[in-house]
């Protein structure tokens, strides 16, 4: 159980073109979700924490204009990369806090299975 | 604002043996949860162990255990009877405590760890 499935796994884009990823729990309702870029043989940054129905929040220097992320149900989050440039070239991965109190309350996120954008 | 170290960027193992990987955290916090993750080369993130810090017993899994000192802010990740694929980087991660759950993770700068044969 607790799936979360992150699609697409790779995308090669052109610059100045926009790059949606999509983050869906599978079986299980997610209030909230989050999503993390990866750097090369680093850690995972969070970029914006999105809470069903509401808006995200980023955090501190990430362009939410950039970075556009919506929660529009319960299971499906996405991030969309507008304008993408080189520099946005990384990995991004996302992860799912479940709703059922039995669930949230282990404090457990899911993590999606990552997409690396290539942007030319 | 919680930050977490891990000290060793990388750490080597004969398959078989057991390794130790550090993790120290800093927080004003005193309920929370500490996390031990794996990322093997697929980039999969997978939990691989999770510890309550009010609970002074520590938590195992198998093969993996920890041992957390809180008064001292450490919590580290033992392997024993390393496998192969253990081989994977190793982020240990740091949560706040909330009866709404939702709440970010920090993770550490990692640990490469290789199994050798």
């Amino acid at each position: 159980g607790a799936v979360v499935s992150q699609h697409p796994s790779w995308v090669i884009c052109k610059s100045g073109t926009s790059v949606k990823i999509e983050c869906r729990s599978l079986d299980f309702q997610a209030t909230t979700m989050f999503w993390y870029r990866q750097f090369p043989k680093q850690s995972l940054m969070l970029m914006a924490t999105s809470n069903e129905g509401s808006k995200a929040t980023y955090e501190q220097g990430v362009e939410k204009d950039k970075f556009l992320i919506n929660h529009a149900s319960l299971t499906l989050s996405t991030l969309t990369v507008t304008s993408a440039h080189p520099e946005d070239s990384s990995f991004y991965i996302c992860s799912a806090s479940p709703g059922l109190a039995a669930l949230r309350a282990k404090n457990i996120q899911y993590f999606g299975a990552g997409t690396r954008l290539s942007v030319l | 604002a919680q930050t977490v170290t891990q000290s060793q960027p990388e750490m080597s193992v004969q398959e078989a043996e057991t390794v130790t990987l550090s993790c120290t955290y800093d927080t004003s916090e005193n309920n929370y949860y500490l996390f031990w993750y794996k990322q093997p080369p697929s980039r999969q993130m997978i939990l691989v162990i999770r510890q309550e810090a009010y609970k002074q017993q520590n938590a195992t899994e198998n093969r993996f255990s920890v041992n957390f000192q809180k008064a001292a802010k450490s919590f580290s990740l033992k392997i024993s009877d390393s496998q192969l694929g253990d081989t994977a980087m190793y982020f240990c991660a740091f949560m706040k405590h909330s009866l709404n759950a939702g709440n970010m993770l920090t993770f550490g700068g990692g640990t490469r760890l290789m199994v050798k044969p």
